[in-house]
């Protein structure tokens, strides 16, 4: 079945430590996004990318890392420069023109 | 960036009452999509309306945009526990970016 796979489900940073969060799709979709999402609240655009090897900044890049080096692929890092890590971080994808598609998100917390 | 406002931000009803959530966007939306989550879940899209004025439904929700295309409404009529959840509106900008609104959490009482 065609679709999105986000990993892991639930995650722990220490204090200092980078950590990558890992988002794959088999939809053949040319876009793809991650958005973070904290309790009771929408969901905040980090990074997107509409090409392999291309990506933009979204509205709250600072902290965070990407790279697109294959179509199916848009793994995120949280880097330690990131000082209120916790959230729900969704990733999505999307033909040109269509509709998103998501995965069923990471968990990450702080220990 | 785009702004979507949601409203009410939290909405509690009594199983079979009829329910409406409104979405209102800062700039023209030339796409509007509406999406349902579970807690601690990915998003499903529900409905996408582009022309002023169009309205949809599936099953017991009905989305419209309004004719000047910078306000969405959905209505859900008998409202049932299946439809508790948050429903968020999003749109895409000339840029190919998804913004998002703000979330509305339902919860439904049987």
């Amino acid at each position: 079945d065609g679709g999105i796979t986000q990993s892991p489900k639930y995650l722990f940073r220490k204090e200092g430590q980078n950590v990558t969060l890992s988002c794959e799709q088999n939809l053949n979709h040319d876009a793809m996004y991650w958005y973070r999402q904290d309790p009771g609240q929408g969901l905040r655009l980090i990074y997107y990318s509409q090409i392999v090897n291309d990506f933009q900044k979204g509205d709250i890049a600072e902290g965070y890392s990407v790279s697109r080096e294959k179509k199916e692929s848009f793994p995120l890092t949280v880097t330690s420069a990131q000082k209120n890590p916790t959230a729900f971080y969704l990733c999505a994808s999307s033909s040109v023109g269509g509709k998103l598609f998501f995965g069923s998100g990471t968990q990450l917390s702080v220990l | 960036s785009q702004e979507l406002e949601q409203s009410p931000q939290s909405l509690i009803v009594q199983e079979g009452k009829n329910l409406t959530i409104n979405c209102t966007s800062s700039k023209t939306l030339y796409g509007l999509y509406w999406y349902k989550q579970k807690y601690g879940e990915g998003l499903i899209f529900l409905m996408m309306l582009q022309k002023g004025g169009e309205e949809k439904s599936h099953e017991k929700i009905t989305a419209k945009l309004d004719e000047k295309k910078q306000q969405s409404s959905l209505h859900i009529t008998a409202s049932q526990p299946s439809h508790a959840g948050i429903y968020l509106c999003g749109a895409d900008n000339t840029g190919n970016q998804f913004y998002f609104g703000t979330g509305t959490s339902l919860t439904v009482i049987p």
